[in-house]
């Protein structure tokens, strides 16, 4: 049962544009959502997160947006460089429990 | 220069050996965690310790074990009963609030592949 969501497997830009990644959550109690991105072979870097108060947390180059009713956040990245060519996770937590729960992820491609 | 730190970046198992990857961390942080990640999926929970000599299972442990004696180190030994164990390994930490919201930052992760 697959509780965190990413239907799109990859995702390929243009340099400049906008990047839009989507993720989809099941469990209502999850109260606490982050994006992390992750290049082969390293680790995964936390980029930004929102709390489920929240419908929009901003930073730099990247928006993450929350849309509570439909169970479902998304990651703006304006504009794409191709830097940001990597594979981009959602994952979501309830305050009971701590614990991440990760999407399958998405991998981003940023074309020059 | 605080961070997580995994160790070897590389290792090899043969049949029926059981082996230890290493965690340490020098953030301060509560919390370490340990994570699989396979192809095309995304990072599943082993283990976690929110607190010295305490630890607690997460979804896929079989097959695993882990330690906590000091707060700074979390080190996973996969076992033999781990009968798939090719994978990308992580290591995670976090501080605990009180809300539980806590971001968690991964060290560099640890192939595993058996021979």
């Amino acid at each position: 049962d697959q509780q965190v969501k990413q239907n799109s497997p990859s995702l390929s830009v243009q340099e400049g544009r906008i990047s839009i990644l989507n993720c989809d959550y099941t469990n209502s109690m999850f109260d606490y959502f982050l994006w992390y991105k992750k290049y082969p072979a390293e680790g995964p870097t936390f980029l930004i997160s929102i709390s489920s108060i929240k419908d929009k947390n901003e930073d730099g180059r990247f928006t993450v947006f929350l849309n509570k009713s439909a169970k479902h956040l998304s990651l703006h990245i304006v504009p794409s460089q191709p830097g940001d060519s990597a594979v981009y996770f959602c994952a979501a937590s309830s305050s009971n429990t701590g614990k991440l729960i990760f999407g399958q992820g998405t991998t981003l491609q940023v074309k020059p | 220069d605080g961070g997580i730190t995994q160790s070897p970046k590389y290792l090899f198992r043969k049949e029926g050996q059981n082996v230890t990857l290493s965690c340490e961390q020098n953030l301060n942080h509560d919390a370490m965690y340990w994570y699989r990640q396979d192809p095309g999926q995304g990072l599943r929970l082993i283990y976690y310790s929110q607190i010295v000599n305490d630890f607690q299972k997460g979804d896929i442990a079989e097959g695993y074990s882990v330690s906590r004696e000091k707060k700074e180190s979390f080190p996973l030994t996969v076992t033999s009963a781990q009968k798939n164990p090719t994978a990308f390994y992580l290591c995670a930490s976090s501080t605990l609030g009180t809300s539980a919201q806590e971001t968690q930052y991964f060290g560099p992760g640890t192939r595993l592949l058996v021979l």
